[in-house]
């Protein structure tokens, strides 16, 4: 069973501070991997989609990279502000529940804070 | 185009009350599906639908039904509520494709259940 590992589950870091949050999934044969932000009281927010066949993707100051081999995954976040303060969650599809076509199974997370 | 809409945000049930959480897409997505959120569980599958007449159970199905009679709604119904229900719960939508699909999450609905 696909397990999805998110550490560390919670970072502080100063404003302005380059970081990176980590992803780890336990079967490498994967379709693809996302990246999402959740604010405190709302829905995700997709963030990134990365193909299996993909080595990295790229939205403004996010970076995320993937390494199917070694079954891992990071978010690169440059320049922190306080605005990324969030819960960022990754996923990969499940292959028992329609996983090709969108269903996914989720890390717990890293809860994010950037300070002023 | 309001995306993934979810109703209500807000419900308190007595135990043993049933009620049905609403979710509408204005998207035109083949997939929807229905997750649950606990602290210290993350994000679990409880339904899912792969297009109009056509669902099945995720990983945590036990005490919930769905239906799917139009494209745009998947509604959620607790057939008895219990504590252990209470959870927020996100409604998500995706487009069909086998290059792999971003997801659009609503909002969510947070139940508590006494």
């Amino acid at each position: 069973k696909q397990e999805v590992t998110q550490i560390p589950a919670a970072l502080s870091v100063p404003e302005g501070e380059n970081l990176v949050l980590n992803c780890s999934f336990t079967d490498s044969a994967i379709y693809n991997l996302q990246w999402f932000r959740q604010d405190p009281g709302k829905g995700l927010t997709s963030l990134l989609l990365i193909q299996s066949s993909q080595r990295e993707q790229t939205s403004g100051r996010l970076n995320a990279s993937l390494d199917k081999s070694s079954g891992r995954s990071t978010l690169y976040i440059a320049a922190s502000q306080p605005g990324d303060s969030a819960t960022y969650l990754c996923a990969v599809p499940q292959k028992n529940y329609g996983g090709s076509q969108g269903n996914l199974i989720f890390g717990k997370g890293t809860k994010l804070s950037v300070k002023p | 185009n309001a995306g993934v809409t979810q109703t209500p945000k807000f419900q308190v049930l007595k135990t043993g009350q049933s009620m049905t959480l609403q979710c509408a897409q204005d998207m035109n997505h083949e997939y929807m599906s229905w997750y649950r959120q606990d602290p210290g569980m993350g994000l679990r599958l409880i339904h899912y639908s792969v297009g109009a007449g056509i669902t099945d159970q995720g990983e945590v199905p036990n005490g919930y039904n769905v239906s799917r009679s139009t494209t745009e709604d998947f509604p959620l119904r607790l057939l008895s509520a219990a504590p252990s229900q209470t959870s927020v719960y996100f409604c998500a939508s995706s487009r069909r494709g086998p290059s792999g699909n971003t997801i659009y999450f609503g909002e969510g609905s947070w139940l508590t259940v006494v």
